[in-house]
Order: C-alpha cells, then sequence, then structure tokens
C-alpha cells in the first residue's frame, strides 16, 4: 500500500510569494494534519483536518491556511512569504479523528524562501 | 507549558552497542506517546507508539518505555548496526482537546563500523 505522498519535493520561491502544498494521506485515512520543520528542531503543529473541517490550529499566522478535499487529500497554502518560512513541510495522516490514532508521515516538501 | 525534552542532542556509538535514548516530558496526563526516525531531509517514520496505559512496546531491535509518573520515555535499541544512524524524535499527546502531537528536538545518532 502506498503510503502518505506530498508535492512537490522541494520548491524555490521567494518573498512574498504564494505557495500551495499539496498531501495525499493513506487510502482509508481521513485525518490529515500539517507540520513545519525549519533545521535543527522537530515538527511543529500547524493544522489538523478531519472529515474536512478544521480540527485543530497550531500557533502560526494566519498567512498559512489549508483545506481538506472530499477525497480526504489536503492542500497547505501559505502567502506572503518570509525568509522564516524555509522548512521542510510534514504531512502526517491517522486513521480516525483527534490526534488519539497512531500518525503516519510522508516524506515532506522542502521549501526554501529567498 | 507542555514540553518534550530530549537529551542526549547527539550520541556516537560502535556498532554492537546498546543504547538508550530519553525522552522526558511535563505534564504527566499524557494520552500517547510515539517515538520516530527521521533520515536527514526526510519524512518521519513511525517506530513506536505507546498508550498511556501501557508500560512498554517492542518491535524487533527496539523496546520504548514509558514511565508517567516521573515523565520519562527510553528507546532501547539493541545490537546496534550503522544503519541505524539517524535522528529519533520522542513526541507526546496529552489529553487536552484540539491538542497536537508535541515533539522533542531529537537525538542524533551516529553508529561506527
Amino acid at each position: 500500500d502506498a503510503g502518505v505522498t506530498q508535492s512537490p519535493t522541494h520548491l524555490i520561491k521567494t518573498r512574498g510569494q504564494q505557495v500551495t502544498l499539496r498531501c495525499s494521506p493513506i487510502s482509508g485515512h481521513k485525518s490529515v494534519s500539517w507540520y513545519q520543520q525549519v533545521l535543527g528542531q522537530g515538527p511543529q503543529f500547524i493544522f489538523q483536518y478531519y472529515e474536512k473541517e478544521e480540527r485543530g490550529r497550531g500557533n502560526f499566522p494566519d498567512r498559512f491556511s489549508a483545506r481538506q478535499f472530499p477525497n480526504y487529500s489536503s492542500e497547505l497554502n501559505v502567502n506572503a512569504l518570509l525568509l522564516g518560512d524555509s522548512a521542510l513541510y510534514l504531512c502526517a495522516s491517522s486513521l480516525g479523528r483527534g490526534f488519539t490514532n497512531e500518525q503516519f508521515f510522508g516524506p515532506g516538501t522542502r521549501l526554501t524562501v529567498l | 507549558k507542555q514540553e518534550v525534552t530530549q537529551i542526549p542532542a547527539a550520541l556516537s556509538v560502535p556498532e554492537g552497542e546498546n543504547l538508550v535514548l530519553n525522552c522526558s516530558f511535563t505534564d504527566s496526563a499524557i494520552y500517547n506517546l510515539q517515538w520516530f526516525r527521521q533520515d536527514p531531509g526526510k519524512g518521519l517514520t513511525s517506530l513506536l507508539l505507546i498508550q498511556s496505559s501501557q508500560r512498554e512496546q517492542t518491535s524487533g531491535r527496539l523496546n520504548a518505555s514509558l514511565d508517567k509518573s516521573s515523565g520519562r520515555s527510553t528507546l532501547y535499541i539493541a545490537a546496534s548496526q550503522p544503519g541505524d544512524s539517524a535522528t529519533y524524535l520522542c513526541a507526546v499527546i496529552w489529553n487536552q482537546a484540539g491538542t497536537a502531537l508535541i515533539f522533542g528536538k531529537g537525538t542524533t545518532l551516529s553508529v561506527s563500523s
């Protein structure tokens, strides 16, 4: 079975631009979460979606937004990019709602903001 | 504030050695704790999930223990191999509704042949 997939693998943008990252969960998983990992740090929670509704939000500015589609795939959008947004963006999926189920992560999207 | 701490930040051992990675967390009211492995520039691979009612979980050469009362978890790796070289991350979910996985900064393990 395919694991969590993310696209693109790498992305280079300039300050002020907008970016969209994509995630497809494991088949049968209905929950998708997004995390940001800067170099040398553990991942930090951005959003969680379950059944197309936002179930949790981390301490990130409104420039960050996300949505989940009927097929449970998800997009993360970041507007007005800043240099500090450069990071590895990770998507995780799990079977059920909330964070009580085991989380499975994708390979990530490496975003570089110049 | 709910925090996860992993010590040491880095560890180097010769092949074949048994080793222990440590994870400590504030607030013992956790729901579960998960250990992950991350290779450089890659995503996270789930290694073990321990529910709050459990004391340990085992998978192959890996054994994770949980002591909620002391706010600690350990990941034991038996007979280490060069392929075990990676960063190991500990993450906790607390009972509070809507709380996400809270990660430590990880321990970077290097196993030399």
